[in-house]
């Protein structure tokens, strides 16, 4: 089964709204990492928010961490067409799964010029 | 810089048949990882790799299998293919040390199975 679960699995805005995305997982975590994904390429790494951290912001992105509720959500703030993508958190564990993600089913972002 | 580079980028293959998917990195990273993304269901974690000489079992290891002979490479293979493994397939490396396990992907092998 799926460790981590993105809501909504669908978005679509205009240009210059904010796009926020949430994510959602089941076991302890040492971090969680956000990815994107543009349409027929693979993932490219945007920001990874330790368990020890609330909140974390990286140019239009703002994530959040909530271990007591056990969920994320990424912000992208003034959003651009090319911000058109699909979004995946993916949680990582520490100990013996160091190394191993484990992704959510993604939500497709659809950004309107 | 290359980064992880994936071949071939897409296959069609006949049930029964084989085949190797090559993944190379020029990053020097320990850890490789096989991945098929099927619709609505992310990424599945399929084999991965801790260094060379080593592999393990990931989430879908069925029907696949893989190599690690040299640190740079990490090969999938599929023995007998079946429809079933008809996916795109991404493999990805990151670096060992302290706790950004970042992972660096391919575009990506895009196979189908008749």
């Amino acid at each position: 089964s799926q460790q981590g679960e993105e809501d909504p699995q669908a978005l679509s805005i205009q240009e210059g709204e904010n796009a926020t995305m949430n994510c959602s997982y089941k076991t302890s975590i040492n971090n969680l990492q956000w990815y994107r994904q543009n349409s027929g390429r693979g993932l490219v790494h945007l920001i990874l928010i330790r368990s020890n951290e609330r909140e974390k912001h990286s140019g239009r992105l703002r994530v959040t961490l909530d271990t007591s509720k056990k969920s994320s959500s990424l912000l992208i703030t003034a959003s651009r067409a090319a911000d058109t993508a699909s979004y995946f958190c993916s949680s990582g564990a520490g100990g013996t799964s160091y190394g191993k993600l484990t992704f959510g089913q993604g939500t497709i972002l659809t950004v309107h010029p | 810089n290359a980064g992880v580079t994936q071949t071939p980028k897409f296959r069609v293959l006949k049930t029964g048949q084989s085949m190797t998917l090559l993944c190379a990195q020029d990053m020097n990273h320990e850890y490789m990882y096989w991945y098929r993304q099927d619709p609505g269901m992310g990424l599945r974690l399929i084999h991965y790799s801790v260094g060379e000489g080593t592999t393990a079992k990931g989430e879908v290891p069925d029907g696949y299998n893989v190599s690690r002979l040299k640190k740079q490479n990490f090969l999938l293979g599929l023995e007998s293919a079946a429809p079933s493994q008809t996916s795109v397939y991404f493999c990805a490396s990151s670096p060992p040390l302290g706790a950004k396990n970042i992972q660096y992907f391919g575009a990506g092998t895009r196979l189908s199975v008749l």
